[in-house]
């Protein structure tokens, strides 16, 4: 079956940088791009941005460019994404998830606590 | 303040029919498809709705949406306990050159 396994939890420093991954198994990782959308402690979903597996053509969210680098590893199946110079409202649980034009499936998450 | 707007909470006793809606505007849902996610309470959301319309495999079909010029609703029939969750609509903005989310909806069975 298809999968989205996400790297551990973080704890950064305001001004760090984080990277978080995320292994995909079960399809054909080229056929699809895959998309990062966080959730703040108790809010919504915001989508930060889109990268190809295929050719590696990205599409960041206004909001996070300059910030972060979303990157498709077609060896490993796997793809990051580096958020950098961090603040404590970047406090939240990252997801990856596979985009077909709708997110599915979604990985676990990842929290990344901004904290000093 | 997101895109796409959804009231914060609605509720419905079991065995009922309880709709969310979703407002958007021409450059999202006005040209674009819309979908749906429940998100369980301490989990990761899940696919609910595509294309307007359409149910993955394994969504029971108590769950329908539909959409009308700018706006768009999630209706769940039936209700049960264990919908209990949040649902978010979202759909592509030509303006914003992104997806967007509508805030989200709380949705309590009583």
């Amino acid at each position: 079956q298809v999968q989205l396994v996400q790297s551990g939890a973080e704890v950064k420093k305001p001004g760090a940088s984080v990277k978080v991954s995320c292994k995909t198994s079960g399809y054909i990782f080229t056929n699809y791009g895959i998309s990062w959308v966080r959730q703040a402690p108790g809010q919504g979903l915001e989508w930060m941005g889109w990268v190809s597996a295929y050719n590696d053509n990205r599409n960041y969210a206004q909001k996070f460019q300059g910030r972060v680098t979303m990157t498709a590893d077609t060896s490993t199946s796997t793809a990051y994404m580096e958020l950098r110079s961090l603040r404590s409202d970047d406090t939240a649980v990252y997801y990856c998830v596979r985009d077909q034009g709708r997110f599915d499936p979604w990985g676990q998450g990842t929290l990344v606590t901004v904290s000093s | 303040q997101s895109v796409l707007t959804q009231p914060p909470s609605a509720s419905g006793a079991p065995g009922q029919r309880v709709t969310i809606s979703c407002f958007g505007s021409s450059s999202n849902i006005g040209s674009n498809t819309v979908n749906w996610y429940q998100q369980l309470p301490g989990t990761a959301p899940k696919l609910l709705i595509y294309s307007d319309n359409q149910r993955p495999s394994g969504v029971p079909d108590r769950f329908s949406g539909s959409k009308s010029g700018t706006s768009a609703s999630l209706a769940i029939s039936g209700l049960q306990s264990e919908d209990e969750a949040d649902y978010y609509c979202a759909t592509w903005d030509h303006s914003l050159n992104g997806w967007v989310f509508g805030g989200g909806t709380k949705l309590t069975v009583l």
